[in-house]
């Protein structure tokens, strides 16, 4: 199975700042990356697909890069709805592996 | 508007069976592949099963951790996709979500508790 490791857990900071989540694939994974968001109440939302294409009615702040084995989702300017919860998923093989999760909280 | 809305989730014990529906609309059902989605109380999320279309021959894939016990189907005639769950344990106990179009929309989830 393909284990994805992301990093951090935890991620405290503060409104305006950028940030970067991390996701790294135990092997090549070829761009089959998504990134979701999840809040408290347990909806599940899809930002980002094919690690870098933006979901239609995601904001631009949101944005996905990577290759092979890395992969990263950045938020340029944290506004307050985007405290949550962030995973990702890879779909290049089965079974179809996600992360651990990110919990973005505010500093 | 897609719309996914999964029912049956309850407390069961250990050994004993359960059949979760996700009723959708919004998209054309017959063509949709379908995946169960499962999310431990540690809110580790876990893909669970797959099924794909008629011209795929309703292809099906399972994690290893329910293959065997976790069956998926599909009515095509109701737009809906299920998973029966047999010999039910304790570490299946999580929301389970219904996704589709490449884990493009979600349900809400249903919740199954297995304890004794």
């Amino acid at each position: 199975d393909i284990q994805l490791t992301q990093s951090p857990s935890t991620l405290p900071a503060s409104l305006g700042e950028r940030v970067t989540i991390s996701c790294r694939a135990s092997q090549s994974i070829s761009n089959s990356l998504n990134w979701y968001q999840q809040k408290p109440d347990g909806t599940v939302k899809r930002l980002i697909y094919s690690t870098s294409t933006l979901e239609s009615g995601v904001p631009s702040r949101f944005s996905g890069s990577g290759s092979g084995t890395d992969y990263s989702l950045s938020i340029s300017s944290l506004e307050s709805e985007d405290f949550a919860m962030y995973y990702c998923l890879q779909y290049a093989t089965y079974p179809y592996t996600f992360g651990a999760g990110t919990k973005l909280e505010l500093k | 508007e897609v719309q996914l809305v999964e029912t049956g989730g309850s407390l069961v014990q250990p050994g004993k069976s359960l059949k979760l529906t996700c009723a959708t609309s919004g998209f054309t059902f017959s063509n949709a592949w379908m995946h169960w989605v499962r999310q431990s109380p540690e809110k580790q999320l876990e893909w669970v099963a797959q099924i794909k279309a008629k011209s795929n021959n309703y292809a099906t894939y399972y994690a290893e951790s329910v293959k065997g016990r976790f069956t998926i189907s599909r009515d095509d005639s109701k737009s809906s996709v299920y998973l029966q769950m047999n010999s039910l344990k304790e570490e299946d106990t999580a929301i389970y979500y219904c996704t589709v179009a490449a884990f493009a929309y979600w349900g809400q989830g249903t919740l199954v508790t297995v304890s004794s």
